[in-house]
């Protein structure tokens, strides 16, 4: 069973820090590209980044280019996003979500729980 | 990056069938591949139900179907049931490496 567990999420002040980590587990992890995917309560979702199977392709959205930074670790199964200079309209839930191919495409097929930051003062 | 243009909600009976569009550009929507469909049900994550413009994920019900036409795509629901009732989002390339969603459309199931 396909399994994504983020982590990380909280309560931040504004023009901090916070990383958030994805566990995966219950498939091949350096098969495929992973993403970042952010929802503002009531809002739709946004894509934030993704990243392909062997690091080799990244990609931001403009919201968050050179802010956030996505990685990965395929020898522990984890996808990472660093978001630097949190602003208030970074608040949201953050999913992490397993691409169907090693290249990023527009095709999420497994998605986490998500994660709640929250950036306020 | 550009947008994909959704309308903001569709109605429809139990049994009918409803369309929910997504219009994009032709690097995007119009790159038929490069066009996927997303349900939610509130407080719940995203699942997807449509990829690559037609194509349905193992478990999606046959009712959901996806077609093209130009730059807009289109998601059908067959034989509506009380449970389709969520938003749907599309998805789709926006150029220079980024992705970016539509907006959203709340199916209503009267």
């Amino acid at each position: 069973e396909v399994q994504l567990v983020e982590s990380g999420g909280g309560l931040v002040q504004p023009g901090r820090s916070l990383r958030l980590s994805c566990a995966a587990s219950g498939f091949t992890f350096d098969d495929y590209a992973m993403h970042w995917v952010r929802q503002a309560p009531g809002k739709g979702p946004e894509w934030v980044s993704g990243i392909s199977w062997n690091s080799g392709a990244l990609g931001y959205a403009n919201s968050v280019k050179g802010r956030f930074t996505i990685s990965r670790d395929n020898a522990k199964n984890s996808l990472y996003l660093r978001m630097n200079s949190l602003r208030a309209e970074d608040t949201a839930f953050y999913y992490c979500a397993k691409d169907i191919s090693r290249g990023p495409t527009v095709t999420f097929d497994y998605w986490g729980q998500g994660t709640l930051v929250t950036v306020s003062s | 990056q550009s947008a994909l243009t959704q309308p903001a909600s569709v109605s429809g009976s139990p049994g009918q069938s409803i369309t929910i569009s997504c219009t994009g550009t032709s690097s995007g929507v119009g790159s038929y591949y490069l066009v996927s469909w997303y349900q939610q049900h509130p407080g719940k994550a995203p699942k997807l139900v449509i990829y690559e413009g037609s194509k349905r994920p193992s478990g999606v019900s046959n009712r959901f179907s996806g077609s093209k036409s130009g730059n807009t795509a289109s998601l059908t629901i067959s034989g509506l049931q009380a449970e389709d009732e969520a938003d749907y989002y599309c998805c789709s390339y926006a150029g220079s490496s980024t992705l970016v969603f539509g907006g959203g459309t709340k199916l209503t199931v009267l």
